[in-house]
């Protein structure tokens, strides 16, 4: 079964750090690129970051250019978020999600065929 | 930035009815946007890329249209499952992956 499993949510106050991870399994992890969508509480979606399957290129929304990292372990079928400088904005759903449905598809512009269950991240003093 | 708006904001359909419901781009997006349907406590789900493709696993009952700028959601008979929220989504333009702000299809 194709399956993502977000965890490393919690509560931090404003300023703080937060790592998340994806465990990813039932595919080819590395032939995927992957994606980070955010959802506030009672919003809508917001695309954060996207990674290429290998790892060598990476993508940010503007709200979090400088303040987050994403990055990935093709060894250990891992997607991660290091996200820094945290602000109250910050506090959504952070989703994982596996990109590649589209045929021909340009990372970062994909749509998202297989999503994690979300992991909350609260900023908050 | 290109700006997805959906409407209607809410939608209220009985079970076995059609629902149509729209998505409007500010520039063009060709044909690359993609349709969710989200339900309380869930991850989103791909109903439809490339505009009209249904994704794995989609009934027939879910079809999109469109190109440009004008894109449709249409559910032809709906069921009991279907009422949830709604998500359009452009992958064409920088920035990346804009979602419009869902459309709310409930029960009538």
């Amino acid at each position: 079964e194709v399956q993502l499993l977000e965890s490393g949510g919690g509560l931090v106050q404003p300023g703080g750090s937060l790592r998340l991870s994806c465990a990813a399994s039932g595919f080819t992890f590395s032939s995927y690129a992957m994606s980070w969508v955010r959802q506030a509480p009672g919003k809508g979606l917001e695309w954060v970051s996207a990674i290429s399957g290998s790892g060598s290129s990476t993508y940010y929304a503007d709200s979090v250019k400088g303040r987050f990292t994403i990055s990935r372990d093709n060894s250990k079928n891992t997607l991660y978020l290091q996200m820094n400088s945290l602000r109250a904005e910050d506090t959504a759903v952070y989703y994982c999600a596996k990109g590649g449905v589209v045929p021909a598809a340009i990372v970062p512009y994909d749509a998202f065929d297989i999503w994690g269950q979300g992991t909350m991240v609260t900023v908050s003093s | 930035e290109t700006v997805m708006t959906q409407s209607p904001a809410t939608l209220s359909v009985s079970p076995g009815e059609r629902a149509t419901l729209s998505c409007r781009a500010s520039q063009s997006v060709s044909s690359n946007l993609a349709w969710y349907q989200q339900k309380p406590g869930q991850a989103p789900r791909l109903l439809i890329y490339g505009a009209s493709t249904r994704a794995t696993g989609i009934p027939a009952r879910f079809s999109g249209s469109g190109s440009g700028t004008e894109f449709t959601l249409t559910i032809s008979s709906l069921q009991s499952e279907d009422f949830a929220v709604y998500y359009c989504q452009q992958y064409n333009n920088w920035p990346p992956n804009s979602f419009g702000q869902g459309t709310k299809l409930e029960i009538k």
